[in-house]
């Protein structure tokens, strides 16, 4: 089981705006370490989506933005389109594991 | 443009050891931390250990410590993944994953290689 909890599915219509959380915990999310997030389309390798509080890499549309609450964060995405269709992982660091931890993932179908 | 090319995969008998390679090129290695990710089939990413710039630190997920190795070979622009006593549970795509900085374990992983398949199996 994961440190960081994702919904394991999420789905919405072409052009609707659908959320993604990660929940973590004080060691984690609510010590302060940066969330990032990543898209993996099936068959391929992960792709950087977003980095720290509101980052995203060149190419990367502003159709995808982040939050972060206390111990947890979230993905949005908005105007969903086909191509969004893909698994969705976040990341920190967890101080008391003092490793680099990944959540369990969420798939997202685009109806 | 950066590239990150994994080698070394295939089938291995349990407690079997193989040794993976990770070769990069467009960009200067020798500045960078890399990590290993694997995904075992149908499931979610694990992160497995990261080497900081000069090899001087590594990091290890409780479930590898001991029996996995991470080194760099900046000369050759190469990370490597030692793999000692391995279980069915070790079976997985592994990837290699260029760090944000030189020495920082808690930042984020930008590029990403494709992969090579690890099976454990008799």
């Amino acid at each position: 089981q994961s440190v960081l909890t994702q919904p394991p599915s999420v789905s919405g219509a072409p052009g609707q705006r659908v959320t993604i959380s990660c929940t973590g915990s004080s060691s984690n999310i609510g010590a302060g370490y940066d969330v990032h997030w990543y898209q993996q389309v099936p068959g391929s390798a992960p792709k950087l989506l977003t980095y720290g509080p509101s980052n995203r890499p060149s190419g990367v549309p502003e159709r995808f933005s982040v939050s972060k609450s206390d111990t947890s964060a979230s993905l949005a995405i908005t105007g969903l389109q086909a191509e969004d269709e893909a698994d969705y992982f976040c990341q920190s660091y967890d101080s008391s594991l003092s490793a680099s931890m990944f959540g369990g993932g969420t798939k997202l179908t685009v109806l | 443009q950066v590239q990150l090319v994994e080698s070394g995969g295939g089938v291995v008998q349990p407690g079997g050891s193989l040794r993976l390679s990770c070769v990069a090129s467009g960009f200067s290695f020798r500045g960078y931390g890399m990590h290993w990710v694997r995904q075992a089939p149908g499931k979610g990413l694990e992160w497995v250990a990261v080497i900081w710039y000069d090899g001087n630190n590594e990091y290890y997920a409780d479930s590898v410590k001991g029996r996995l190795t991470i080194s760099r070979d900046n000369s050759k622009n190469t990370l490597y993944l030692e793999m000692n006593s391995l279980t069915a549970e070790d079976t997985a795509i592994y990837y290699c994953a260029r760090a944000q900085a030189g020495q920082d374990s808690t930042g984020y992983l930008d590029y990403w290689g494709q992969g090579t398949l690890v099976t454990v199996s008799s």
